[in-house]
């Protein structure tokens, strides 16, 4: 009954590649999430979806392409890898947009993609 | 100058001891504060949120200073499974809800 999970847990592939992560949650959230933590561990967010709607679009490179089939899933496709997207990537949700009442964000356990 | 900044530590703390750290924010607008505990190789996890009066979870007490622009998380009576990476988050007013993070503290509680 894991409430926020991720696909695969780890990702190792060589540059020039194409993969995708995959993101559910089974918490009955309107949001998700998708966040990078990079060598030195600063967590930046990506994106954000709200009822599959986009909302967040930070200033991500747009090989980075996020699609909400529905409101569980978040998945994020990465075009062309460069060794500099080597990291951890979390998915996570909350029931509303941050900053209201219920909005706290659950994390999926991570997905740590090397590119070589 | 980053939005939300941390003391990076580590923070050697005797078992049994309290700890006590801050994180400053820059934004006026900010609203809602957040603690994150992030144990090693693992995903942040909500430890408390932060309210304006103040607030104590057990042994962890989170404060907020609008004026000063921080906010704080004391941990008293520290046992060995507090080691860990504190991240504090903060959300700012018309920012669809986007969390800013600390680059986080370490705690490292030592028997």
């Amino acid at each position: 009954d894991t409430a926020v999970s991720q696909t695969p847990k780890y990702l190792v592939t060589q540059m020039g590649n194409d993969k995708s992560i995959k993101c559910e949650q089974n918490l009955g959230h309107d949001t998700m999430y998708w966040y990078k933590q990079d060598s030195k561990k600063f967590l930046k967010i990506m994106f954000s979806y709200n009822n599959k709607e986009l909302i967040i679009n930070e200033t991500v490179p747009n090989r980075f392409s996020p699609k909400s089939p529905d409101k569980a899933h978040l998945n994020l496709h990465i075009n062309s890898l460069e060794l500099g997207d080597s990291a951890v990537y979390f998915c996570a949700s909350s029931q509303a947009l941050s900053g209201g009442g219920e909005d706290t964000q659950y994390f999926g356990p991570g997905t740590r993609l090397t590119v070589l | 100058r980053k939005e939300v900044e941390q003391d990076p530590g580590p923070f050697n703390v005797p078992e049994g001891a309290t700890v006590a750290f801050n994180c400053t924010y820059s934004n006026s607008a900010s609203q809602s504060f957040f603690w994150y505990r992030q144990d090693c190789r693992k995903e942040p996890k909500l430890l408390m949120s932060v309210y304006s009066s103040g607030n104590e979870d057990g042994r962890f007490t989170a404060q907020l200073n609008r004026a000063s622009q921080y906010i704080s998380l004391l941990i008293r009576d520290s046992k060995l499974s507090d080691s860990a990476t504190y991240l504090c988050a903060v959300v700012t007013t018309d920012s669809w809800g986007k969390l800013q993070f600390g680059a986080g503290t370490q705690v490292v509680v030592t028997p």
